[in-house]
């Protein structure tokens, strides 16, 4: 149980375009997902959470205008990158939590970007 | 700010050994502690969580928690090949989201 989907898993786009990312639980709704960045060889580090229906909270230091968050139903989150540039590839991972009385994170599968 | 240590490795051990993992975390508060498996260039997957004390046992992996000295531990017997990764612990100070650890390489040699 707990499948977390995420499409592209592998994106490649010019600089200066917007590249959207999905994020979807299968078998579970999640009323909680998060989104991690990971750089070769470093450690996971959260973007910001997404609750179902209201506004994301980001990490300090995570531009809310640079990468839009919407979760929009319980098994949908989606992280927009606009006006990508080369620093913005990395690994993206997105994780869900299954339900309110749980704080266990699922991960996806984790989607590539690379900018040109 | 709360944290979670681990030693970054590698660690390694042969075949069939016991691979021991450690972790240590800052947060008295800390009510959950997780274990994940990053295979590299794949993303984390869930291999344990442990809430009390003591030791969890599942097939051949082991979590220990000692609140106590805030340490968290995860034991994998009869270590193969394929346990090669990096395992990430990860603590819940009761909050939703969960504070990693960097990680600690293991290498486990046939």
């Amino acid at each position: 149980g707990a499948v977390v989907s995420q499409h592209p898993s592998r994106v490649i786009c010019k600089s200066g375009t917007s590249v959207k990312i999905e994020c979807r639980s299968l078998d579970f709704q999640a009323t909680t997902m998060f989104w991690y960045r990971q750089f070769p060889k470093q450690s996971l580090m959260l973007m910001a959470t997404s609750n179902e229906g209201s506004k994301a909270t980001y990490e300090q230091g995570v531009e809310k205008d640079k990468f839009l968050i919407n979760h929009a139903s319980l098994t949908l989150s989606t992280l927009t990158v606009t006006s990508a540039h080369p620093e913005d590839s990395s690994f993206y991972i997105c994780s869900a939590k299954a339900g309110e009385g749980t704080d266990t994170q699922y991960f996806g599968p984790g989607t590539r970007l690379t900018v040109l | 700010q709360k944290e979670v240590e681990q030693n970054s490795g590698p660690l390694s051990v042969p075949e069939g050994a016991i691979a021991s993992l450690n972790c240590t975390y800052s947060d008295r508060g800390s009510q959950s502690f997780f274990w994940y498996r990053q295979y590299s260039g794949k993303s984390p997957e869930l291999i344990m969580f442990i809430y009390s004390n003591g030791d969890k046992e599942d097939g051949r992996f082991t979590a220990q928690l000692n609140k106590a000295s805030q340490y968290v531990s995860l034991l994998i017997r009869d270590s193969q090949p394929s346990d090669s990764a990096t395992y990430l612990c990860a603590v819940n100070s009761g909050y939703s989201t969960l504070t990693f650890g960097k990680g600690t390489m293991l290498l486990v040699s046939p």
